[in-house]
């Protein structure tokens, strides 16, 4: 049982390059976030999506679109990277009574 | 800025002390969590706290939610090398919309 799966664990962007985040999960969960962690700055909400087929925009949007391919997947997306995007970024799902988020190993993303 | 600020942001203790970590809002939440993170892992629950004024102990650790559920405090007593990690909390203000706080690095020095 993996729980969140995200691919890639590592990625070099050059400016202005375009990639997507994939994120996967085999808990049978209705919500999926994408976070964003940078030093000094805790972990910072991009976007959610409470159930498939809905998503809406956390604390920084900006610059990232998202997909809920199925109740399975949630992915992010980097139209054009920007130095300042570089950063790990986390994938989570919770359905559960408790609302205890689980985790992904992270995906560190560096934009030169 | 963000919602919750932690306080303080580093901290470096001898094993055996104790020391209490903030998190402070002026923004309400339905619950409020604390998580610890290791390097190169996501972050695991330690615990949920969802009725103002609450205390849960979990080993040596203890949680609080504030009264008006806007800030809360994790106190470590007997602290251990093994507590070493980054603390985070993080509230849910709408139904499972959650927001971090801007964490806490401890550093337990045997």
């Amino acid at each position: 049982n993996a729980g969140v799966t995200q691919t890639p664990k590592f990625q070099v962007l050059k400016t202005g390059q375009s990639m997507t985040l994939q994120c996967a999960q085999d808990m049978n969960h209705n919500s999926m976030y994408w976070y964003r962690q940078d030093p000094g700055m805790g972990l910072r909400l991009i976007y959610y999506s409470a159930s498939e087929g809905t998503t809406d925009k956390g604390e920084v949007p900006n610059g990232y679109n998202v997909s809920r391919l199925n109740k399975r997947e949630f992915s992010l997306r980097l139209e054009s990277a920007a130095p300042s995007q570089t950063s790990v970024y986390f994938c989570a799902t919770t359905g559960g009574v408790t609302g205890e988020l689980f985790f992904g190993e992270g995906s560190r993303l560096t934009v030169l | 800025t963000q919602l919750l600020e932690q306080s303080p942001q580093f901290l470096s203790i001898q094993e055996g002390e104790n020391l209490t970590v903030y998190c402070n809002s002026s923004s309400v939440f339905s619950s409020l969590q604390w998580y610890r993170q290791e390097p190169g892992e996501g972050p695991v629950l330690l615990v949920t706290v969802v009725t103002g004024g609450e205390v849960k102990k979990l080993k040596r650790l203890t949680f609080q939610f504030g009264d008006a559920r806007k800030d809360s405090s994790l106190h470590i007593t007997a602290a251990q090398p093994g507590d070493t990690g980054l603390y985070l909390c993080a509230g849910d203000r709408t139904g499972n919309q959650f927001y971090f706080g801007t964490g806490t690095s401890l550093t337990v020095i045997p």
